[in-house]
């Protein structure tokens, strides 16, 4: 199984900030790796696909970037509404895997 | 606009069969994957099998829960279920489906909690 680390795990950050979340690959994952955001109490929500294709209606303050084995997903001024967890996941092979996840807190 | 649905028993006795169905609507069973994907309390993630249905049924599943799991598929009802057996404590968690559409997952069921009692 390809295995997905995230970093930081958890991170504690204040309206207007930028942040950037990391995902690593245990092997190379091409650009098939995908970000969703999950708010608590709610099902995930993809936000970016293919390492850096923004889905539509994401606002245009999420950004993700990377290939191979290192990601980014980074949002600029944060805005009250994303602070939830964010996972990275790998598609470019079976089983699909996640990372651990990144909680974002204000 | 693809909408899912996750249905069935929200408490599974230890050692039984749990069975859920995700019910689509805005899109065809046929010609597309669809994934079950749970996450236990408090945790992340995972991934158990997709199925893809075009006539004939296209299924992979997830190593680590191989041997305890059957997904299928409902054309006639535009449905896909999951069945898990021999369950454990372990396996109580929220299940989601959603659709897989070219390696992402794009729709989402609202997910459905599943507790498992000693």
């Amino acid at each position: 199984d390809i295995q997905m680390t995230q970093s930081p795990s958890s991170l504690t950050t204040s309206v207007g900030d930028s942040v950037t979340i990391t995902c690593r690959a245990s092997q190379n994952v091409r650009s098939y790796l995908n970000w969703y955001q999950q708010k608590p109490g709610e099902a995930p929500r993809l936000l970016i696909s293919a390492a850096s294709s923004l889905q539509r209606g994401v606002p245009s303050r999420f950004s993700g970037s990377g290939s191979g084995t290192e990601f980014t997903l980074t949002i600029i001024s944060l805005q009250p509404e994303d602070i939830a967890t964010y996972y990275c996941q790998q598609s470019y092979n079976t089983p699909r895997t996640f990372g651990q996840g990144t909680k974002l807190a204000i | 606009q693809v909408q899912l649905q996750e249905s069935g028993p929200g408490l599974v006795q230890s050692s039984e069969t749990l069975s859920l169905t995700c019910s689509v609507s805005g899109d065809s069973i046929s010609g597309s994957y669809w994934s079950w994907i749970r996450q236990p309390p408090g945790q992340g993630l995972e991934w158990i099998g997709f199925i893809y249905y075009n006539g004939n049924a296209d299924i992979t599943y997830n190593p680590s829960l191989k041997s305890r799991v059957i997904i299928s598929v409902d054309t006639s009802k535009n449905q896909f279920s999951l069945k898990v057996t021999s369950v454990t404590a372990a396996d109580t968690a929220v299940y989601y489906c959603a659709r897989d559409s070219a390696h992402y997952m794009d729709a989402w069921g609202k997910g459905t909690t599943v507790t498992v009692s000693s």
